[in-house]
């Protein structure tokens, strides 16, 4: 399966700040998404990042607060924006290599904001 | 769209006892049944799936499960745990096409000595 690496692995932030995360995937893969999982709580996907055009969200979450990036097959980028305390949650990468193939997740990112 | 419900939140069992995670699902197309795994501060690792073919689908831990697609189930056992198993286990689905997971509710299994 694809190795997944995700940027950073944590951070504490103030609120009212923007973070982005980076997904870097070591081969191309045809599906990227991007999850979030609030403390002590399930996934709950965000958006299908879309290669090249703008990313599909999901109910409850739109662009301006978490835009999205992905500039080619390996890459995409995760904006949480202008922070508050209620975005303290894990952010996961995930991508599928083919459509033969199961889901993958990156090892999450751990916000933290103050 | 789909939907996954996870009844049991937590599972309390003995090393050694037999285990079952429940898991049903809810969707008007077909789908993919997933379980994922969540060691305490890890991320999320894949434990077995189910695609297509045999409804038996086993993993490298002694982990399976079954698709009942009357029950609309996918139920994940083990005959003997250890202690190392104790984790947080999600079932999801997704469809066909899009391929974004569903996730349920999470069920904490605690394995005690």
């Amino acid at each position: 399966s694809a190795v997944i690496s995700q940027k950073p692995s944590r951070d504490i932030c103030q609120r009212g700040t923007s973070l982005t995360i980076q997904c870097q995937v070591d081969s191309q893969v045809t599906m990227m998404f991007w999850y979030r999982q609030q403390p002590g709580q399930s996934l709950t996907l965000i958006a299908t990042a879309n290669q090249g055009s703008e990313a599909t969200y999901e109910s409850g979450f739109v662009i301006d607060k978490f835009p999205i990036s992905r500039p080619n097959l390996t890459f995409s980028t995760l904006t949480v924006s202008n922070m508050s305390p209620e975005d303290s949650s894990i952010y996961l990468c995930s991508v599928v290599g083919d459509s033969n193939q199961p889901q993958h997740f990156g090892d999450g990112t751990r916000l933290s904001i103050l | 769209a789909q939907s996954v419900t996870q009844l049991d939140s937590q599972v309390p069992v003995f090393e050694e006892a037999p285990v079952e995670l429940r898991c049903n699902y809810s969707s008007s197309v077909s789908v993919y049944l997933f379980w994922y795994v969540q060691y305490p501060n890890q991320g999320l690792q894949l434990l077995l799936k189910y695609l297509s073919g045999s409804t038996l689908v086993e993993s490298i831990n002694g982990f399976e499960a079954e698709f009942n697609k009357s029950q609309t189930s996918f139920h994940l056992r083990k005959p003997s745990v250890h202690i190392s198993d104790t984790a947080e286990y999600f079932c999801a689905v997704s469809d066909t096409g899009r391929r974004a997971l569903t996730f349920g509710s999470g069920t904490r299994l605690q394995v005690q000595p």
